[in-house]
């Protein structure tokens, strides 16, 4: 069964901008990590954020933000102030605690940020 | 600081063919993983090893096999390559199966099997 969930198969912005690019997640384990990837157009995976599910705040890493829902299983990113550079597929991901921690990723959303 | 180091970086192949992807990390993480990455799929887990010694099937095993050969090099071995293996290949690295701080990935090989 898919457990992310990512419903925006490709997303716009003007330069500038902020941008929120959705996930939503199915888990009954009360303890899991949600996590954010980027993968730019030359193909490596980069580590943006992270939130786990008893951190309280949402999550942040300089432009990056995490809106972490928990009721309704979903944990938004929002980059703020979107640059050229910002250009990439975005992947959220989650791992159970109790699922021998294998991360699960979502299908991804291809993100074009216009100058 | 090389971080995760695949090789190759690409490759054809054909059906039936073998072949063996190698990986290798220089951060002392304890756990390696294997994801390929097929289009509208995102990544899925092959195989991982939590830690030296020890390995696990993940979400799609069939047609692969691993070495962890010891704590910095995990390899992934098609034995008999097939169409439906044509993908991105991923190797990825953590301090151990429980980090906060995500997996360092290495840059993928892009293999086609004709």
């Amino acid at each position: 069964a898919q457990k992310i969930t990512q419903t925006q198969p490709g997303m716009f912005v003007q330069e500038k901008e902020a941008v929120t690019l959705d996930c939503t997640y199915d888990t009954s384990d009360q303890s899991y990590g949600l996590f954010w990837y980027k993968q730019p157009s030359s193909g490596e995976m980069i580590f943006l954020i992270y939130q786990g599910s008893y951190d309280e705040q949402n999550a942040t890493e300089g432009r990056y933000s995490l809106n972490f829902q928990k009721a309704r299983k979903s944990a938004n990113l929002v980059i703020s102030a979107s640059q050229l550079g910002d250009s990439a597929m975005y992947f959220c991901a989650m791992r159970e605690a109790y699922n021998n921690n294998d991360m699960r990723f979502g299908a991804g959303t291809r993100l074009t940020v216009k100058p | 600081n090389a971080g995760v180091t695949q090789t190759p970086k690409f490759q054809v192949l054909k059906t039936g063919q073998s072949m063996t992807l190698q990986c290798a990390q220089d951060m002392n993480h304890n756990s390696m993983y294997w994801y390929r990455q097929d289009p509208g799929m995102g990544l899925r887990l092959i195989y991982y090893s939590a830690s030296e010694g020890t390995t696990d099937k993940g979400e799609v095993p069939n047609g692969y096999n691993v070495s962890r050969l010891n704590k910095r090099e995990f390899s992934l071995r098609l034995e008999s390559a097939a169409p439906s293996q044509t993908s991105v290949y991923f190797c990825a690295s953590s301090f151990d199966r429980a980090s906060n701080y995500g997996y360092t990935f290495g840059s993928g090989t892009r293999l086609t099997v004709v």
